[in-house]
């Protein structure tokens, strides 16, 4: 089936410790998303990528950074840098066209510093 | 600038009554809108989404959602409320770039 893969589930780290979450989509999709979940506070856009290679700051991009070097993946890595790294995070993806048609979410890895 | 804007971040309805979260929106050029729901610690899964052509669209679990660009609101409904629908709604605006703007979410509740 296809879809979008998300891992670990869940995620702790330490403070001061860099953490990488994973997220790999087999949907053939350009475009790909990072959000941040809050309570009350919806979905922040952290990072996107539009094609390989490439990728855009969303309005929340401090403390963070992506790569993109294949179609299916777009790991994110929270730094020691982000204040506040505790949140739920979700990767997405979708076809590109303007304006883009649907997003297909992850399952999201709950992250917990300790 | 896209905007988003979720009426009420906290709605409880009784099983069996009328649901409406309601979501009016900002935006320059025509958007697609969409309405996503979201279980406890799970990703976002769609229920439907405007495009073009009909205003009235059909999702999945009943819902339904209707375009009205003169109010610039796509309000989502259900007839009748079943435990089940009890979850975190958000609605959400694409236009140009590629890029998904997200409201802040309408937690709904349903009492038996």
């Amino acid at each position: 089936d296809g879809g979008i893969t998300q891992s670990p589930k869940y995620l702790f780290r330490k403070e001061g410790q860099n953490v990488t979450l994973s997220c790999e989509q087999n949907l053939n999709h350009d475009a790909m998303y990072w959000y941040r979940q809050d309570p009350g506070q919806g979905l922040r856009l952290i990072y996107y990528s539009q094609i390989v290679n490439d990728f855009q700051k969303g309005d929340i991009a401090e403390g963070y950074s992506v790569s993109r070097e294949k179609k299916e993946s777009f790991p994110l890595t929270v730094t020691s840098a982000q204040k506040n790294p505790t949140a739920f995070y979700l990767c997405a993806s979708s076809g590109y066209s303007e304006p883009a048609t649907e997003a297909f979410f992850g399952q999201g890895t709950r992250l917990t510093v300790v | 600038a896209q905007s988003v804007t979720q009426l009420g971040s906290h709605v409880s309805v009784s099983e069996g009554a009328l649901v409406l979260l309601r979501c009016n929106y900002s935006s320059s050029v025509p958007p697609y809108l969409f309405w996503y729901v979201q279980y406890p610690n799970q990703g976002l899964q769609l229920l439907l989404k405007y495009t073009t052509g009909a205003t009235l669209v059909k999702g999945i679990n009943g819902f339904e959602a209707e375009f009205k660009k003169s109010e610039t609101s796509f309000h989502l409904t259900k007839p009748s409320a079943h435990m089940s629908d009890a979850a975190e709604y958000f609605c959400a605006v694409s236009t140009t770039g590629n890029q998904f703007y997200f409201g802040t979410g309408t937690s709904l509740t349903v009492i038996p």
